[in-house]
């Protein structure tokens, strides 16, 4: 089956302990992103990957790293967390070729807690 | 002022209802329009996408571009509680087509 896992589906941590959000596709997908979820303030992209090696800041990057070793695979690392990053976090996968638009495949969502 | 405007709801409304859901948007070299829905604790799946102007159906969506009015629509027909959803509409940047602007989405709720 074509999907977006991603792990943990729930998180409650503490300011300043580093954790990591894992995600992985099996579309064979260029491109992957990262968007947290906030009440009325709808999607905001994090982080992007157009390829391996390749990331790039979106519109909320603070407080966050990503890297990409693996097309398939494009984890979530906050280094040191903290409050205002409590959050529902979802990751998505596209392809890149093509003039049309692109549909973006999202992942089930990580709700991220810290206190 | 945001890229897209989106109410975000809620919008609640009985069964069998016409649903209307709509975005606003600033720029006008958006070219794809994309309705993605969310049901409670999963994420976003596309529903509809359409090109420039003009009206797309499948079923009981239709959505709707005008573009002279920087406006979209997304219209349901003979609304069931199972259309329960937040309705996000995004768009292309002119030049991305994976990049996608989000609305901030509308909770819909069909009662029974």
């Amino acid at each position: 089956e074509a999907q977006v896992t991603q792990n943990p589906r729930y998180l409650i941590t503490v300011t300043g302990k580093k954790l990591t959000v894992t995600c992985s596709q099996n579309m064979n997908h260029e491109y992957m992103s990262w968007y947290r979820q906030d009440p009325g303030l709808g999607l905001r992209q994090i982080y992007y990957s157009m390829n391996v090696e390749v990331t790039d800041k979106g519109d909320v990057p603070e407080g966050y790293k990503v890297s990409r070793k693996e097309k398939r695979n494009f984890p979530l690392i906050l280094e040191s967390p903290s409050p205002n990053q409590t959050s529902l976090y979802f990751c998505a996968s596209s392809i890149l070729a093509g003039k049309s638009h692109n549909e973006q495949f999202f992942g089930p969502g990580t709700r991220l807690t810290v206190l | 002022q945001k890229e897209v405007e989106q109410d975000p709801g809620p919008l609640s409304v009985p069964e069998g209802a016409i649903v209307s859901l709509n975005c606003t948007y600033s720029n006008s070299a958006f070219q794809y329009f994309m309705w993605y829905r969310q049901y409670s604790r999963k994420g976003p799946e596309l529903l509809m996408y359409t090109y420039s102007s003009g009206n797309k159906e499948d079923g009981r969506f239709t959505a709707q571009v005008d573009k002279s009015s920087k406006y979209i629509s997304l219209f349901i027909r003979d609304s069931q509680p199972s259309d329960s959803a937040t309705y996000l509409c995004a768009m292309n940047p002119p030049d991305s087509n994976y990049q996608l602007i989000w609305g901030a989405g509308t909770k819909l709720i069909i009662k029974p």
